[in-house]
Parts: structure tokens; C-alpha cells; sequence
């Protein structure tokens, strides 16, 4: 059974503190999206690969946030500085390049203090 | 123009009874159109997707409607049951674009009562 994973699941962390999510996506996708979730703002798109190479990172906060993908089974999002309003639940997804579904995986909730 | 506008925000609905949920899109180049449904503490989940050449797909209690003239599309549950209970979301994307990107909407709150 195929599935995304992310770690950790839960991340507490103090303000200013640097915050890395990890993404292992599906094996054979190669398109992998980077989502945030709040109840104020619903799901954002942060960040967009594909082929590991980045496409669209115009939802993401460019000071503080960076994505990469350093190999075909592993993306990273990195917070640095933290801060208290970046406390959301961050979520990773894959999909096939020629595909329209996205899978997602369960999930990163942050907790910036 | 990228927006995918969805309502209610929340809905209770008695077991048994039609849960109906409306999005609406201005992007005349959407030609994607799936539902994600997300319960508590998981991740979206595709649950059905429509592309435009069809007015409307059915899988089991789930079918979405689609009116292209008039930009629209819903899900509605049939026969809605506790189990249904969960956020749904309505996404768009221009498959034939450069991107497979998904425009998702706010989402709906769903409450299958007992």
C-alpha cells in the first residue's frame, strides 16, 4: 500500500528555533507539493517540484521558508526563524507526472511557542 | 481568477438525508474538478473527480454535478451517514497546463447526525 510519509508528526518548538519537515513521497511520483492547513487560511500551497526541480514557490514565505528536494524519495521543508504564526498542521503531497490526483500524507502539526 | 469559491462553510445533516455542497470557479481553463475528503488528523484524500465533457459522475452514495456554463459544481451525499462526517474540499486545476496545480477551496465542515 503506497502512501506518502512525513516526519516528525508533531513538532513543538520555540519561537526562533530552525524547523525541518521531511517528505518520503510516493516511489515512481515525481511531482511533490508542499500544503499548509489553519482554520483561518484553509490549505495553501507553499511550494511545487517537479523532477525535483522546483516550479512554484510563490505561496511561500521566502525569508524564513525553504523547500528542497535532495533526492527522488525525500523533500524538505525548512523553517528558519520560527515563529508563533507559522504554527499550523503542514501537510506533503505526491502525484504522477502526468496524473491529476495528489496523495497526500498525514500531515506535520507544528507548534511554535 | 484562481479561486475556487465553496459553501456552506458547515452543514449538519440528518442520517438518511442529501448532503449538498457548491463550488464555483472563474477559470474558464479548469478542466479538473476533484473532491478531497479530509477527517480529523489525516490528510486529504481524493474521494471523486469530474473533467468538464461530462454534466455529471456518480460513484456509490457520492456524485458530482457539473454545469460548465454556468461555472459550478457540487458533491452531493446521498443517504448520508455518521461515518460521512469530515471536511470536504473542492480543488480545480488546467491539467493541460504547464502544472497539475490544484486550486482547492475552503472547505465544508460536514455533520452526518445519529
Amino acid at each position: 500500500d503506497a502512501r506518502v510519509t512525513q516526519t516528525p508528526r508533531d513538532k513543538v518548538t520555540e519561537m526562533g528555533q530552525e524547523v525541518t519537515m521531511r517528505c518520503q513521497p510516493i516511489l515512481g511520483h515525481n511531482t511533490v507539493f508542499w500544503y499548509r492547513q489553519t482554520m483561518m487560511q484553509g490549505l495553501e500551497l507553499l511550494a511545487y517540484f517537479r523532477n525535483r526541480a522546483p516550479l512554484d514557490d510563490s505561496g511561500m514565505p521566502k525569508d524564513r521558508f525553504s523547500a528542497e528536494m535532495p533526492d527522488a524519495t525525500l523533500a524538505t521543508l525548512k523553517i528558519q526563524p520560527s515563529e508563533p504564526r507559522d504554527s499550523a498542521v503542514y501537510f506533503c503531497a505526491s502525484g504522477a507526472d502526468l496524473g491529476e490526483t495528489q496523495y497526500f500524507g498525514p500531515g506535520t502539526r507544528l507548534l511554535v511557542l | 481568477q484562481q479561486q475556487v469559491k465553496q459553501s456552506p462553510q458547515s452543514l449538519i445533516v440528518q442520517k438518511g438525508g442529501i448532503s449538498i455542497i457548491n463550488c464555483a470557479y472563474e477559470n474558464t481553463a479548469f478542466d479538473y474538478f476533484p473532491w478531497y475528503q479530509q477527517f480529523p488528523g489525516k490528510g486529504p484524500a481524493l474521494l471523486i473527480a469530474i473533467r468538464p465533457d461530462v454534466s455529471e459522475k456518480k460513484e456509490g452514495r457520492f456524485t458530482i454535478s457539473f454545469n460548465k456554463s454556468a461555472k459550478q459544481f457540487s458533491l452531493h451525499i446521498m443517504d448520508s451517514q455518521p461515518g460521512d462526517s469530515a471536511t470536504y474540499f473542492c480543488a480545480a486545476s488546467n491539467y493541460g497546463g504547464a502544472t497539475n496545480k490544484l486550486i482547492f477551496g475552503t472547505g465544508t465542515l460536514l455533520a452526518v447526525q445519529p
